[in-house]
C-alpha cells in the first residue's frame, strides 16, 4: 500500500518568507509526527497529533512553527518568517495509533537563502 | 536529550553478521526501544522494536539485556545495501527520540 507521502520534496525560499508542508499519512493511522533533521543530526521530535488534536507540541521551537490536522489525515506544517537557520530536512511519520510502530515519508528538504 | 548511547561508527564485511550495540541505562519499565535505519537521503526506516524479550523479523535480530539497560541490534548477513546510519531510540510518550546513532559501512 501507498506509504507516508510528503509535498514539495525540496522547497527553496528566501529569508523572511512563509513556508507550508504538507504530509499525507498512511491511509487510516490516526496518529501523525513531524521531526526536523539538521545536517549530520538525528532526527528531532517537533509535534505529533492524534486525530485533529495536538497531543505533544513541546519540539516546536518557538512560534513561528505551527502545524494543523483539521481533518485528521493531511497534515501542514507551517513556518513564519524563515530564518537561515530553519533549513533543514522536515520528515513525517504516521503511526496507527500513538503506541504503535511510525512509519516515515522521504522527508521535505527545506532551504532558506 | 537523547536516552540511548551508540559507537558512532563501525565497520563490518559483507556477508558477516553486524552487530550493533546501544545503551540505554536510563529506560523506564514501560517504555519500548526501537531501532531505525537512514540511508543517505532517504526517511528513516523502521527494523525491530522490543520491550524486554528478544525480538526477531526478516530483517534482523534485537537481543535485550534482562535489566534493560542496553541491547544490541543483529544484521545476520550484512549486504553492502545495508550500509546505513542506525538508530537506537526509546519511545517516550509516543515520541521518538533519536540520538546520534551508528554509521555502519559494509564492506565487500
Amino acid at each position: 500500500g501507498a506509504g507516508v507521502s510528503q509535498t514539495p520534496s525540496n522547497k527553496v525560499t528566501e529569508k523572511g518568507k512563509y513556508v507550508e508542508l504538507r504530509c499525507d499519512p498512511i491511509s487510516g493511522h490516526t496518529a501523525l509526527y513531524w521531526y526536523r533533521q539538521s545536517l549530520g543530526q538525528g532526527p528531532e521530535f517537533l509535534i505529533y497529533f492524534q486525530g485533529t488534536g495536538a497531543a505533544d507540541d513541546s519540539g516546536l521551537p518557538n512560534d513561528r512553527f505551527f502545524a494543523v490536522r483539521p481533518e485528521g489525515s493531511v497534515s501542514t506544517l507551517k513556518i513564519q518568517r524563515t530564518e537561515r537557520g530553519d533549513s533543514a530536512v522536515y520528515l513525517c511519520a504516521s503511526s496507527s495509533r500513538a503506541v504503535e510502530t511510525q512509519y516515515f515519508g522521504p522527508g521535505t528538504r527545506l532551504l532558506v537563502l | 536529550d537523547a536516552k540511548t548511547t551508540q559507537p558512532p561508527s563501525m565497520d563490518c564485511a559483507e556477508g558477516r553478521a553486524a552487530n550493533l550495540p546501544c545503551n540505554h541505562s536510563t529506560i523506564s519499565g514501560n517504555e519500548y526501544v526501537y531501532w531505525y535505519r537512514q540511508i543517505h537521503s532517504q526517511g528513516p526506516q523502521y527494523i525491530i522494536h522490543g520491550l524486554k524479550n528478544n525480538e526477531t523479523n526478516e530483517m534482523a535480530s534485537l537481543i535485550i539485556t534482562e535489566d534493560r539497560k542496553s541491547s544490541t541490534l543483529i544484521l545476520p548477513h550484512a549486504t553492502l545495501r545495508d550500509t546505513a546510519v542506525y538508530y537506537c531510540i526509546v519511545r517516550v510518550r509516543g515520541k521518538l527520540i533519536f540520538g546520534q546513532g551508528t554509521e555502519l559501512s559494509v564492506k565487500p
